[in-house]
């Protein structure tokens, strides 16, 4: 399975200030997916983001709140732009494993709270 | 309604039981079944997979798929304190489709 490294694990943010979220993974994937999880609800998938072009935002996500960069196949960030308290939550990148599983592998996650 | 139903629980078993975890769903063009599980702080990881109807087994963990009541189950057998966590279903229409989420069970597997 391929190897997700996510920064920063965690942090505490004023209000109206940003942060970017970096995600490293340990070989060339296609697409990277960026998900919200907030306490007590599924994940939420925010976007997913390509190399080469421009990040595909799910319905509620606008690219003026949550940029993206995918500058090469193997590293995305994310930015949680103007934040405010209802942006605390936990953001998780993931990459999908191909066809033998069907199935994504996730980061650790960055745990965001925003006072 | 939700694409995908999953009690959150929390379920609290003593260690040695069986663990039946659920999930519902309305859309009948999911044909790929997964469960992840969840450790504290940490990301989902994949647990199980399934395709179309029917069950897998892996271990002490078994995935049964019901197409045409559009319900998914998880077993957990001999439950251990390691089981303790999170478990997250979800659903995908194709390889090419998106994942589709349940809210995730908490289970506490005690001593």
């Amino acid at each position: 399975s391929a190897v997700i490294s996510q920064k920063p694990s965690r942090d505490i943010c004023q209000r109206g200030t940003s942060l970017t979220i970096q995600c490293q993974v340990d070989s060339q994937v296609t697409m990277m997916f960026w998900y919200r999880q907030q306490p007590g609800q599924s994940l939420t998938l925010i976007a997913t983001a390509n190399q080469g072009s421009e990040a595909t935002y799910e319905s509620g996500f606008v690219i003026d709140k949550f940029p993206i960069s995918r500058p090469n196949l193997t590293f995305s960030t994310l930015t949680v732009s103007n934040m405010s308290p209802e942006d605390s939550s936990i953001y998780l990148c993931s990459v999908e494993e191909g066809q033998l599983n069907y199935g994504y592998t996730f980061g650790s996650g960055t745990r965001l709270t925003v006072v | 309604q939700k694409e995908v139903e999953q009690d959150p629980g929390p379920l609290s078993v003593p260690e040695g039981a069986i663990v039946s975890l659920n999930c519902t769903y309305s859309n009948s063009a999911f044909q790929y079944f997964m469960w992840y599980r969840q450790y504290s702080r940490k990301g989902p990881e994949l647990l199980m997979y399934t395709y179309s109807s029917g069950n897998k087994e892996d271990g002490r963990f078994t995935a049964q798929v019901d197409k045409s009541s559009k319900y998914i189950s998880l077993f957990i057998r001999d439950s251990q304190p390691s089981d303790s966590a999170t478990y997250l279903c979800a659903l995908r229409g194709s390889t090419l489709g998106r994942l589709y989420f349940g809210r995730g069970t908490q289970l506490t597997v005690w001593p």
